[in-house]
């Protein structure tokens, strides 16, 4: 089945330092992919819908200049949070649907990536 | 009212015991997916409805379109199904899910 790449897994950084997430749809091309964030025991929440070639789609409440995506290619979105503070230690996980198979759209998650400000 | 609910929030069964997890929606949708999100925090896309019902290995997911509810179905439950279950809908191939709480689901030997 087709796989979504999330990468680091873990990382830990200084407070104020930017940190870079990648998410890479290894075998189909994905126009569209989401950004989540999930704190302990609570479900996904969409930060943002990244559109390959534009801007991305941010959802209310989430800080477009903190959190900056970038859909350069058909198979790679990145997001990077910018100054980073102890508040912004969470779980960040990727998702693009596979348009393939009859274009229904069958939702793929990255591994995601424990992030993780001191 | 959450536009996805599932019932239960947790659940406990013993190694063996057959489990249903429910899923309520209230918009229009094209799909529904069930989840697993294993404790490692990955997630594992185990369904995609629109209509009926598919099998895979122990697990059974169903759909009743008219009633917007799934169930998903495990039979002869192991440990290590043990997991959070996530049901999610979503309209068109490329749009945005909308996901429930999940179900804590815990299968002890």
């Amino acid at each position: 089945g087709a796989v979504v790449s999330q990468h680091p897994s873990r990382v830990i950084c200084k407070s104020g330092t930017s940190v870079k997430i990648e998410c890479r749809s290894l075998d189909f091309q994905a126009t569209t992919m989401f950004w989540y964030r999930q704190f302990p025991k609570q479900s996904l929440m969409l930060m943002a819908t990244s559109n390959e070639g534009s801007k991305a789609t941010y959802e209310q409440g989430v800080e477009k200049d903190k959190f900056l995506i970038n859909h350069a290619s058909l198979t790679l979105s990145t997001l990077t949070v910018t100054s980073a503070h102890p508040e912004d230690s969470s779980f960040y996980i990727c998702s693009a649907r596979d348009p393939g198979g009859g274009g229904v759209g069958e939702a793929f998650f990255g591994q995601g990536t424990r992030l993780t400000v001191v | 009212k959450n536009e996805v609910e599932q019932s239960p929030q947790n659940l406990t069964a013993q190694e063996g015991e057959f489990i249903t997890i429910n899923c309520s929606y209230s918009v229009g949708i094209s799909a529904l997916h069930w989840l697993q999100q294993h404790p490692g925090g990955g997630i594992v896309s185990l369904f995609m409805l629109s209509s009926g019902k598919k099998k895979h290995g122990r697990l059974i997911a169903t759909i009743n379109i008219q009633e917007k509810h799934s169930s998903l179905h495990i039979t002869a439950s192991h440990p290590r199904d043990s997991a959070v279950y996530i049901c999610a809908v979503g309209e068109g191939s490329g749009s945005r899910l909308t996901f429930g709480e999940g179900t804590q689901l815990t299968v002890n030997p």
